[in-house]
């Protein structure tokens, strides 16, 4: 079946601009995270969902930062005024509840000039 | 100092040599061990999940968990020019959701 889909999967944006991140998990997948990977680092955690409840958002860098699912389906990744310092891949995974395993979307390269 | 810490790399190997990788971590809390593999411009792909100490084989890939040194290594046999990847551990708690990750090596498998 489909697997994780993200779009846009480049998005330039000028500093100060506003951006929106599209997630769309595997079908069924009640839970949903997103996660911010620098070049030559690891992914870091954002937040993660299960269904539409936002259970932890202590990874969110800023309160520019906003994330929402409102359905428990798709998800919306926001960034406000963007900055330099938020050039990065943006990642969602989706697991099943009570699975450790996560499924990786490829990712949207977010570059703030 | 990062939770858990990962040699970069890169490292060069030629093809059918056994790759050893490995993490350190900080946190005792920690009781479930990942490694997924990254291929450029992809996203992760899960390849071997832990919970206790001791080793896990799949295949011609073996994870170790040595949880008293808080230490984990995954273990590449006859390794091929299509591993070439980066490598990431990763590690959460019992009962969390908050995954955390090394900062991945670079693997590359010379034909």
């Amino acid at each position: 079946g489909a697997g994780v889909s993200q779009s846009p999967r480049y998005k330039v944006a000028k500093r100060g601009q506003d951006v929106a991140l599209r997630c769309d998990p595997i079908s069924g997948h009640v839970s949903l995270f997103w996660y911010q990977q620098a070049l030559g680092q690891g992914p870091e955690f954002l937040t993660y969902f299960q269904n539409e409840a936002q259970l932890d958002k202590s990874g969110l860098p800023s309160d520019r930062f906003f994330a929402e699912r409102p359905e428990g389906s798709v998800s919306t990744l926001k960034i406000q005024r963007t900055q330099q310092e938020d050039s990065a891949v943006y990642l969602c995974a989706s697991s099943l509840p009570r699975e450790d395993e996560q499924y990786f979307g490829p990712g949207t390269r977010l570059t703030v000039t | 100092q990062k939770e858990v810490e990962q040699d970069p790399g890169p490292l060069s190997v030629p093809e059918g040599a056994i790759v050893s990788l490995n993490c350190t971590y900080s946190n005792s809390a920690f009781q479930y061990f990942m490694w997924y593999r990254q291929y450029s411009r992809k996203g992760p792909e899960l390849l071997m999940y832990t919970y206790s100490s001791g080793n896990k084989e799949d295949g011609r890939f073996t994870a170790q968990v040595d949880k008293s040194s808080k230490y984990i290594s995954l273990f590449i046999r006859d390794s091929q020019p299509s591993d070439s990847a980066t490598y990431l551990c990763a590690m959460t708690r019992a009962g969390g959701f908050k995954t955390i990750f090394g900062a991945g090596t670079r693997l590359f498998v010379k034909a």
